[in-house]
């Protein structure tokens, strides 16, 4: 059966760290990847998505960045925080281009 | 345009209740449409999804009802029940991308 992984789930970290959120699949290959972020009370907003290793769409420009350094995994990257920057973070995989499998999400909190 | 228009931005149903939420989308080339259920805290879980060749599709109490013509989408909840309590969103996809298109999402509250 197919799983996604998703850590810490959650982290406070003060404005001007770097950030590092992992994301693993484990039981498919070659799965579409995403990150999604959620303020509180919001919609799901698609930050960067992946069809293949090294392949990165990016969304919203930003503060942010993404890498998919081997085939089910990706990671989402900042190299200074900054307040905007809190909020949910989910990570999905998808089955084709349809269904979308998501993570337990990262709780971030910039102070 | 690729929008995905959702109605309530919230929902206060008593229990026993039928909850109504509408999506409407812009995209003609969407040919999958799916319902997410969230949970506070947790990630959104696939709740149930339909494909435009039927104009509904019933899952338990869940019930997704399609207008192709409208180009209108909507779930209902059958005697809604306090456990179903969550953030639901609706979404299309369809076409050469990878990506669903999200509504952005209702807050249903169902009263005990």
């Amino acid at each position: 059966s197919q799983t996604i992984h998703q850590w810490p789930a959650t982290l406070v970290q003060p404005v001007g760290s770097p950030l590092s959120l992992e994301c693993t699949v484990e039981g498919t290959s070659n799965p579409n990847l995403y990150w999604y972020r959620q303020a509180a009370g919001r919609g799901l907003q698609l930050l960067f998505y992946s069809v293949g290793i090294g392949q990165i769409s990016s969304e919203v420009p930003q503060n942010l960045s993404a890498s998919r350094p081997q085939d089910r995994q990706f990671i989402l990257s900042s190299k200074k925080l900054l307040l905007s920057d809190s909020g949910f973070y989910l990570c999905a995989y998808g089955q084709g281009k349809e269904k979308l499998f998501f993570g337990s999400g990262t709780q971030l909190s910039v102070l | 345009q690729q929008q995905v228009k959702q109605s309530p931005q919230s929902l206060i149903v008593q229990k026993g209740g039928i909850s109504i939420i509408n999506c409407a989308y812009e995209n003609t080339a969407f040919d999958y449409f799916p319902w997410y259920q969230q949970f506070p805290g947790k990630g959104p879980a696939l709740l149930i999804a339909i494909r435009p060749d039927v104009s509904e599709k019933k899952e338990g109490r869940f019930t997704i009802s399609f207008n192709k013509s409208a180009k209108q989408f909507s779930l209902h909840i059958m005697d809604s029940q306090p456990g179903d309590s969550a953030t639901y969103f609706c979404a299309g996809s369809g076409g050469s991308n990878y990506k669903l298109t999200f509504g952005k999402g209702t807050l249903l509250t169902v009263n005990p």
